[in-house]
């Protein structure tokens, strides 16, 4: 069985901050795991993913996330936050080919 | 363009009629899978087809739901008898080959049940 938990359903930043998304997996098996976004009335996109190689995954705008195997964490990080990240981000997990499971979302604001 | 296509984009349903909702994915992707997103919450899993084999259909909700991608390309989803606990987006995704692969997501059908 696998299962994620993003801890925090709102989290608000400023302008320039830095940005924590929470993610923790429950997972029997290695896991491959997925940092995605989604804008309004839109799909997801992906961010990043971890499949076993580094441990620290860089992606698309900026964003990384670290691979915490004795923790059951893939936290999402972002230096420094620009108006544009506002979205709702979603951390998912995949053990069985096809059938990933996503956490609730988190929805990031950015305060100027 | 060269995403997943999903259509209708917004499907309003009187309660106990039948809808099909069609999912156009990336050309050349072998996996296509279709996630229901209730409001507030994530994508949760439906079914999975790597060509045009179901290989995964646990996440179906009722005998009431039904997929099919009968030639391994263009998928549709059927809901027989909808009913208001129904309403929700429908999401689409495609990859290139197995299921750990990246998936592209469409933009979702959002149905309403009156």
């Amino acid at each position: 069985a696998q299962s994620v938990t993003q801890l925090g359903s709102h989290v608000s930043v400023s302008e320039g901050a830095l940005v924590l998304l929470r993610c923790n997996y429950s997972s029997s098996v290695p896991p491959y795991l997925f940092w995605y976004v989604q804008y309004p009335n839109q799909g997801l996109q992906l961010l990043l993913k971890y499949t076993s190689a580094a441990t620290l995954v860089k992606g698309i705008n900026g964003f990384e996330a670290e691979f915490k195997k004795s923790e059951t964490s893939f936290h999402l990080t972002k230096p420094s936050a620009h108006m544009s990240d506002a979205a709702e981000y979603f951390c998912a997990v995949n053990t069985n080919a096809g059938k990933s499971t996503f956490g609730d979302g988190t929805t990031l604001t950015v305060k100027p | 363009g060269a995403g997943v296509s999903q259509s209708p984009r917004y499907k309003v349903a009187k309660r106990g009629q039948d809808v099909a909702l069609r999912c156009d994915p990336i050309s050349g992707h072998v996996s296509l899978f279709w996630y229901q997103q209730a409001l507030g919450q994530g994508p949760e899993f439906l079914t999975y087809f790597q060509n045009e084999a179901q290989l995964d259909k646990s996440g179906l909700p009722s005998d009431r739901f039904f997929a099919e991608r009968p030639e391994g390309s263009v998928s549709t989803l059927k809901i027989q008898r909808t009913q208001q606990e129904d309403s929700a987006v429908y999401l689409c995704a495609s990859s290139l080959a197995e299921g750990y692969d990246e998936q592209f997501f469409g933009p979702g059908t959002r149905l309403t049940v009156l």
